[in-house]
């Protein structure tokens, strides 16, 4: 299985801030990674695939970077809405595995 | 606009076997990949696995031996079941649609299944 790493588990912002949420796979996949936001309670949502392909209807200010098995999901002006927890995942191989989620809290 | 819709009992005693449709509308059931993910209370996620090409399928190894999802193309539905459950099954069930190498893009809302006697 390929491992998801995230960094950090939690980060606390300020509205407006810049934020990165790093992730670690144990192999080289590619660009075979996807970011996800999930609020409580709700289903997980696609922000971007492919590395740094925005999904439809997904802010601007979302972005992605990365290949190999080094990946960055940036926020650019953290809004009150993205408060959430955030996953990466790979879709190089099965089993699909995700990163265990970075928490990011209001400041 | 692609909706799934997850159904099931929402609480199953241990031992017996857990089972849950997805109803999808706004894509055929015969084109995509049809994927089963749950998330554990207050946990991450984890992929259970998928069907495609109208009945082949791909399981996590972790749960291989008890996993089956199953395709109803006439119906536009797909199937999780679940085997021989204990309390660590305990988790909100989501059905999601994705591509062969793509990412998770439609997810239904999920379902919360508890495991208790």
């Amino acid at each position: 299985d390929i491992q998801m790493t995230q960094s950090p588990a939690s980060l606390s912002a300020s509205v407006g801030d810049r934020v990165t949420i790093t992730c670690r796979t144990s192999q080289s996949i590619g660009r075979y990674l996807n970011w996800y936001q999930q609020k409580p309670g709700k289903a997980p949502n696609l922000l971007i695939y492919a590395a740094s392909s925005l999904q439809s209807g997904v802010p601007s200010r979302f972005s992605g970077s990365g290949s190999g098995t080094d990946f960055t999901l940036t926020i650019s002006s953290l809004q009150p809405e993205d408060f959430a927890t955030y996953y990466c995942q790979q879709s190089y191989s099965t089993p699909r595995t995700f990163g265990q989620g970075t928490k990011v809290e209001i400041q | 606009q692609v909706q799934l819709q997850e159904s099931g009992p929402g609480l199953v005693k241990p031992s017996e076997t857990l089972s849950l449709t997805c109803t999808v509308s706004g894509a055929s059931i015969s084109s995509y990949f049809w994927s089963w993910v749950r998330q554990p209370p207050g946990k991450g996620l984890e992929w259970i696995g998928y069907i495609y090409d109208s009945g082949s399928t791909n399981y996590n190894p972790s749960l291989k031996s008890r996993v089956t999802i199953s395709v109803d193309t006439s119906n536009n539905q797909f199937s999780l079941k679940l085997s021989s459950v204990t309390a660590a099954d305990t988790a909100v069930y989501y059905c999601a649609k994705t591509a062969s190498m793509g990412p998770f893009d439609y997810w239904g809302q999920g379902t919360l299944v508890t495991v208790s006697s």
